[in-house]
């Protein structure tokens, strides 16, 4: 059974870009959550979609959005960079989200430079 | 808000010896969930152990086991029979309807 797929695992931009993140989950599973990991402010939770929709949402600008297409794969998207910015992404996956006992399945990340 | 607190930044532990690395949380909810998550310089997040609070009894998964005290909002790991790689960051986790990280617990094994 596949994982959970992050892409790009690396990627490196300029102050101002913006820029996309991709998630697919595991096969079956229909919430996807994304994470910020930072030095300084450790992991922080962005938001959670499930069946396309956002059921939940972290303290991010919205500079700081995000989507789930029918097939759960999901994406985030950053504007307008800043140098902040730059962080691991981790998404998590899961059957139904944060109900219950249910297990969240993460990637292996996404880092994000920004210059 | 949910906070989780982990208070010790860095633990060293010999092989085959025992560590327990501390995680306390501050909620006003009755039902919860608690995880213990591991992350190796690979970076992917595993999931170690998990207790619903609900369960007064701890869990216990293999050589890892927790012991929960939920009157005093209290979370903490025990590694038994510490193998080398179980070097990584370890990270206490609290959910409710989304998924609050403590600061993490460095734990390096030592021959």
């Amino acid at each position: 059974k596949a994982g959970v797929t992050q892409t790009p695992r690396y990627l490196i931009k300029t102050r101002g870009q913006q820029v996309t993140l991709s998630c697919s989950p595991i096969s079956g599973h229909r919430s996807v959550s994304w994470y910020q990991q930072t030095p300084g402010q450790g992991l922080q939770f962005l938001f959670e979609y499930f069946s396309e929709t956002q059921r939940n949402k972290g303290n991010f600008p919205g500079r700081f959005s995000g989507r789930q297409f029918s097939n759960s794969r999901s994406e985030m998207n950053v504007s307008t960079l800043e140098l902040g910015d730059s962080a691991l992404y981790l998404c998590a996956s899961s059957v139904t989200g944060f109900a219950g006992a249910n297990v969240l399945t993460f990637g292996a990340g996404s880092r994000l430079t920004v210059l | 808000a949910q906070t989780v607190t982990q208070s010790q930044p860095e633990m060293s532990v010999q092989e085959a010896e025992t560590v327990t690395l501390s995680c306390t949380y501050d909620t006003s909810e009755s039902d919860y969930y608690l995880f213990w998550y591991k992350q190796p310089p690979s970076r992917q997040m595993i999931l170690v152990i998990r207790q619903e609070a609900y369960k007064q009894q701890n869990a216990t998964e293999n050589r890892f086991s927790v012991n929960f005290q939920k009157a005093a909002k209290s979370f903490s790991l025990k590694i038994s029979d510490s193998q080398l790689g179980d070097a990584a960051m370890y990270f206490c986790a609290y959910r409710t309807r989304k998924l609050t990280f403590g600061t993490g617990t460095r734990l390096q094994v030592t021959l």
